[in-house]
């Protein structure tokens, strides 16, 4: 079982829609992180939040756009999206995001398609 | 971001053999974390090297840290139908944890 909660499981959007994917935990972490995973390969970072303030932006276009509401909760407003698009979002917490943080904790993934 | 090249991508294991990834830079790690992906599933955290030569034990999983803190290894014995999936090293770099290209392994009963 993962502590960090993600939703929905699933998404099908097109390419028109406004939809929200979500992110909890209640580890009391100070970190999080979305990363977006392509069938086969490995998880790419998009972006990082240490105490609920955006600290990377790893140069993902504007219609992925992140939020911190507080410092359990992260989500990832979609908006435009395109169909090369379409792979498992995963959310990640950690104690901290300095040089010394330990490890991640993956939620299980929202899986966005979009059409 | 880091560059780390994990060798090999793909392995067939007989259920009962032992194994070996490995995770090679050209650079200096700070420290590098591992973890595996079940077919499915998500990534989950293994392990997690921080000083030159380290070596730690899970049970069947024994990981190394090379002296030069270039290279990093995870060998597992007697492999277990439950040990398939992916396996990523991922070095953190500048508040980054970037994932290497992962080692698919395939237990074979």
């Amino acid at each position: 079982d993962t502590e960090v909660t993600q939703t929905p499981k699933h998404l099908v959007m097109g390419m028109t829609n406004k939809k929200s994917l979500k992110c909890e935990q209640h580890m009391g972490h100070r970190a999080m992180y979305w990363y977006k995973q392509k069938a086969k390969k490995p998880p790419e970072l998009m972006f990082v939040y240490s105490y609920e303030k955006l600290s990377i932006n790893e140069s993902v276009p504007s219609r992925f756009s992140p939020e911190c509401p507080n410092s359990s909760l992260l989500n990832l407003h979609l908006h435009a999206l395109q169909p090369e698009d379409s792979a498992l979002y995963l959310c990640a917490s950690s104690q901290d995001s300095g040089r010394n943080t330990g490890e991640l904790f993956f939620g299980e993934g929202s899986r966005l398609t979009v059409l | 971001g880091q560059q780390v090249m994990q060798i090999p991508q793909y392995q067939h294991v007989q259920e009962g053999e032992d194994f070996t990834t490995y995770c090679n830079s050209s650079t200096t790690l700070s420290n590098i974390q591992w973890y595996k992906q079940r077919p499915g599933g998500h990534p989950v955290f293994l392990i997690q090297l921080v000083k030159s030569g380290e070596v730690k034990k899970q049970k069947r999983l024994t990981f190394q840290f090379g002296e030069a803190k270039k290279n990093s290894s995870l060998h597992i014995t007697a492999t277990q139908t439950t040990d398939v999936g992916t396996y990523f090293c991922a070095p953190r770099e500048n508040n980054r944890l970037a994932f290497g290209k992962g080692n698919q392994v395939v237990v074979i009963p």
